[in-house]
């Protein structure tokens, strides 16, 4: 299976932050990867899939890029509706494979 | 409004069987794979399951292969999950996903959590 590696796993920041979270497959995924935002309680939300390609309805402020085995999501401008948890996704192949998530908290 | 309702959760033992249903509602649920997802307490998210629209393909994960089988209902807009031979890892919150055009979970459930103890 695909191991995805996600980091930070805890990001202590502020409204009006940028964060960078990253993502690394252990082999090529091409884009086949998507980057979802969960908060306690609630469904995972799906933010960006293809790597790049913003889920309608979300936010301009958050972006994806990479391809290959380096992935990133960047928040511009944190938002207080942004404290969660953010996770990635590899579907270029079964099994799928998720990140272990990273926790945006309040600084 | 799109929904996935996950039901069917709770207490069982060891050994033990569960069936956890998915209910879809606000979009054409047979034109629609899905899959399940579960998380364990402190881990991340695994993927144990997929089923195709109209069921002919079929996967799972090998830590509930033989034990675990998907099905579903188009009729009845809904998913099933069929949990037998339980474990203690298996404890975890079970999630329906639905497959869109480009990505493997447009959107999910919240979840029904499954506890296996004794």
């Amino acid at each position: 299976d695909i191991q995805m590696t996600q980091s930070p796993s805890t990001l202590s920041t502020s409204v009006g932050d940028r964060v960078t979270i990253t993502c690394r497959a252990s082999q090529s995924i091409s884009d086949w990867l998507a980057w979802y935002q969960q908060k306690p309680g609630k469904a995972p939300k799906l933010l960006i899939y293809k790597a790049s390609t913003l889920e309608s309805g979300v936010p301009s402020r958050f972006s994806g890029s990479g391809s290959g085995t380096e992935f990133t999501l960047t928040i511009s401008s944190l938002q207080p509706d942004d404290f969660a948890t953010y996770f990635c996704q590899q579907y270029n192949s079964y099994a799928l494979t998720f990140g272990g998530g990273t926790k945006v908290e309040i600084k | 409004e799109i929904q996935l309702v996950e039901s069917g959760g709770g207490l069982v033992q060891p050994g033990g069987s569960l069936r956890l249903s998915c209910e879809a509602s606000g979009f054409t649920f047979s034109s629609y794979s899905m899959n399940w997802v579960r998380q364990a307490p402190g881990e991340r998210l695994e993927w144990i399951s997929y089923i195709s629209v109209r069921s002919s393909t079929i996967k799972y994960a090998d830590s509930v292969k033989g034990r675990f089988t998907i099905s579903r209902d188009n009729a009845k807009n809904s998913l099933f999950l069929e949990m037998s031979s339980l474990r203690t890892e298996d404890t975890a919150i079970y999630y329906c996903a639905r497959d869109g055009p480009m990505v493997r979970g447009d959107r999910w459930g919240q979840g029904t959590l499954v506890t296996v103890s004794s």
